[in-house]
């Protein structure tokens, strides 16, 4: 079965430290590979999806195809980057996204 | 704020009382979710549809029952076979375009047993 996995419940950075938010994916396929996150008191959002190859708020994240990993990454964290983070996986266009437990991310001062 | 209404914020619910959460959006995508969203837990996936008149059971459907009569409306009852109902319900829709897809979230709804 299809299962995304988020090993750490809550990851404390320094403020300016380099964030990585770690994802790893089961699934013989081709998947498709999102980050959501959900800032205090906002809805959960799209930050990136790795087709697009994009970099939002700083953040970028490489599917790696060998290691099933879909890590999240920032060269510098800034204190606004807190939040819960979650990593999800599609099969295809019409199929239900599956979303890892997520991992809160607490940018300390 | 992506067009997506869910309500009401907060629901109380009885023991043995079945409760329907309201999810509607305006944004004329076909596809629609409802998570449940716990500490720890992550998002778990209850129903979603992907067209009207159509919808499948995710991974934790028993004790829920769901609707889809209209493009824009996708209700969730909570019925009194699920057993511990507490938590913050969470709808979404999808929206694809050029081989990619987003899914949008509504505001939640926290509910709870009194």
């Amino acid at each position: 079965a299809q299962r995304v996995t988020q090993p750490e419940k809550l990851l404390s950075v320094f403020k300016g430290a380099p964030v990585e938010l770690k994802c790893n994916y089961s699934y013989s396929g081709s998947p498709e590979l999102f980050w959501y996150v959900q800032y205090s008191r906002q809805r959960l959002q799209l930050l990136l999806r790795h087709i697009s190859r994009e970099s939002i708020k700083g953040f970028t994240a490489d599917l790696n195809k060998g290691e099933t990993s879909f890590h999240l990454k920032k060269p510098f964290a800034q204190e606004e980057d807190s939040a819960m983070y979650y990593c999800a996986l599609s099969r295809n266009r019409d199929d239900k996204i599956i979303f890892g437990k997520g991992t809160r991310l607490h940018i300390l001062p | 704020d992506g067009g997506i209404t869910q309500s009401p914020k907060y629901l109380f619910r009885k023991e043995g009382q079945n409760v329907t959460l309201s999810c509607e959006q305006n944004l004329n995508h076909d596809a629609m979710y409802w998570y449940r969203q716990d500490p720890g837990q992550g998002l778990r996936l209850i129903y979603y549809s992907q067209i009207v008149n159509d919808f499948q059971k995710g991974d934790i459907a028993e004790g829920y029952s769901v609707s889809r009569e209209k493009k824009e409306s996708f209700p969730l009852t909570v019925t009194s076979a699920q057993k511990n109902p507490t938590a913050f319900y969470l709808c979404a829709s999808t929206h694809r375009r050029g081989g990619e897809e987003t899914q949008y979230f509504g505001p939640g709804t926290r509910l709870l047993v009194l």
